[in-house]
């Protein structure tokens, strides 16, 4: 197994700035979901992509948008940056209809 | 709407002490269920989980989670801990018509001391 991999580790932005974050997932799964961890919280849903289609959203802006690829990659992509959007995002991978995530490393988001 | 609730933030136990840890959600349909567990520098990692059938699940590492729907609880049990043990522990459950969505609990910190 290849794990859930996600690019970059850390990034620091300035306020309004856009940013895209990538996960590659693993190796058989079909699914990838997208969520926030904020410090002290657990992650919060932003939302999954099956099919290359958005297949659930949570409680997130239209600002936050995703994409899924044909080998099963994924990007979040969050515009018009505010501060409040520092946080740990994690990817996570899975197969459609079992339960159950991997889940990579994260990606430490910082907004100045 | 969905909320998962686990009460102890922190618990501070010695090896070989028994742990259990309070998971509570608030929705009365069909739901799946489980247990992440994040060690010290490492990625969450799945530690059991919840479909159906026996509401005694085992998990690796010798823990185990018991659903009880009249509780609307999954709570997380090991009869012994040991220091490698020491990590966030988080609960998450999915609706079962929405298997894509999964909502966490805040986590609990268990150290454990040696």
């Amino acid at each position: 197994e290849t794990g859930v991999t996600q690019s970059p580790t850390h990034l620091i932005k300035t306020r309004g700035q856009q940013v895209t974050l990538r996960c590659s997932s693993q190796s058989g799964h079909n699914t990838v979901s997208w969520y926030q961890q904020a410090l002290g919280q657990g992650p919060q849903f932003i939302f999954q992509y099956y099919r290359e289609e958005e297949n659930g959203r949570g409680n997130f802006p239209p600002r936050f948008s995703g994409l899924q690829f044909p080998n099963y990659s994924s990007e979040l992509n969050v515009n018009a940056l505010e501060l409040d959007d520092s946080a740990l995002y994690l990817c996570a991978s899975s197969v459609q209809g079992r339960g159950g995530y991997t889940f990579g490393s994260g990606t430490r988001l910082t907004v100045v | 709407a969905q909320s998962v609730s686990q009460h102890n933030h922190h618990v501070i136990l010695s090896e070989a002490a028994s742990l259990e840890l309070g998971c509570n959600y608030s929705y009365g349909g069909t739901v799946n269920l489980f247990w992440y567990v994040q060690y010290p520098g490492q990625h969450l990692q799945l530690l059991l989980k919840y479909f159906s059938g026996d509401p005694l699940v085992k998990g690796i590492k010798g823990f185990e989670a018991e659903f009880i729907k009249s509780k609307f609880s999954f709570n997380l049990r090991k009869p012994s801990v040991q220091w490698s043990d020491t990590a966030e522990y988080f609960c998450a459950v999915n609706l079962n018509t929405n298997a894509g969505k999964s909502t966490f609990g805040d986590g609990t910190t268990l150290t454990v001391k040696p």
